[in-house]
């Protein structure tokens, strides 16, 4: 299994532009995530969906849009970057066990919006 | 959610045991506590979970105060590849996980 891959790795954009966020997983997982984590900083919710077609807004969704038109990925866009947006973006996706969920993080993205 | 307070940063010796504690004096009898680390330009990988009892599984042991109000994750033999951020996180059945800015573990050969 490839877990959770996210695409792409590495990305700049300009302020104003548009882009997506495509994460995969292949666990068969019903809950998928976005964070953003700042330097020095925890990850922070963005998004979060508990099921195809749902999706429900965490704690920091502004700027941010998502969308889960399959089970296997969750896509994040974001409309018009802005520099605040700079960061590296996780997605995770989770599992029952043990009467709670275990959490599993892609590899990030790292964005810099100049 | 409950919130946890964790020492920004702690050392080890390698080949030494780890304690690392977190707080959680607002915890609910509900919330279950979990643990994560997070790797040097990595996403975040699980460690451990519980509830009331002490758990143990390969990585790490947890072990869990009595009134449930503290925490202490433990590794038994630190090794380099230790080193990381390690969350102290809580949780109602495990969703939306409220990150703190963790203990950053050096490990010193």
């Amino acid at each position: 299994n490839a877990g959770v891959t996210q695409t792409p790795k590495f990305r700049v954009l300009k302020t104003g532009q548009s882009m997506t966020l495509l994460c995969a997983q292949d666990m068969n997982h019903e809950y998928m995530y976005w964070y953003r984590q700042d330097p020095g900083m925890g990850l922070r919710l963005i998004h979060y969906s508990v099921g195809e077609g749902t999706t429900a807004k965490g704690e920091v969704p502004d700027g941010y849009n998502v969308s889960r038109l399959k089970k296997q990925n969750f896509l994040l866009g974001l409309e018009s970057a802005a520099p605040s947006q700079t960061s590296v973006y996780f997605c995770a996706s989770s599992h029952r066990q043990g009467g709670t969920y275990e959490q599993y993080f892609g590899p990030g993205t790292r964005l810099t919006v100049t | 959610d409950a919130k946890t307070t964790q020492p920004n940063s702690m050392e080890s010796n390698e080949e030494e045991p780890v304690h690392l504690p977190c707080n959680h004096s607002t915890i609910s009898g509900t919330d279950y506590i979990h643990w994560y680390r997070q790797l040097p330009s990595q996403g975040p990988e699980y460690v451990i979970h519980g509830l009331t009892s002490n758990v143990n599984n390969r990585m790490a042991s947890l072990a869990i105060a009595e009134d449930r109000k503290s925490s202490t994750l433990i590794l038994h033999r630190a090794t380099l590849r230790d080193a990381a951020v390690y969350y102290c996180i809580l949780t109602y059945y495990g969703q939306n996980f409220v990150f703190g800015p963790g203990t950053r573990l050096s490990v010193l050969p």
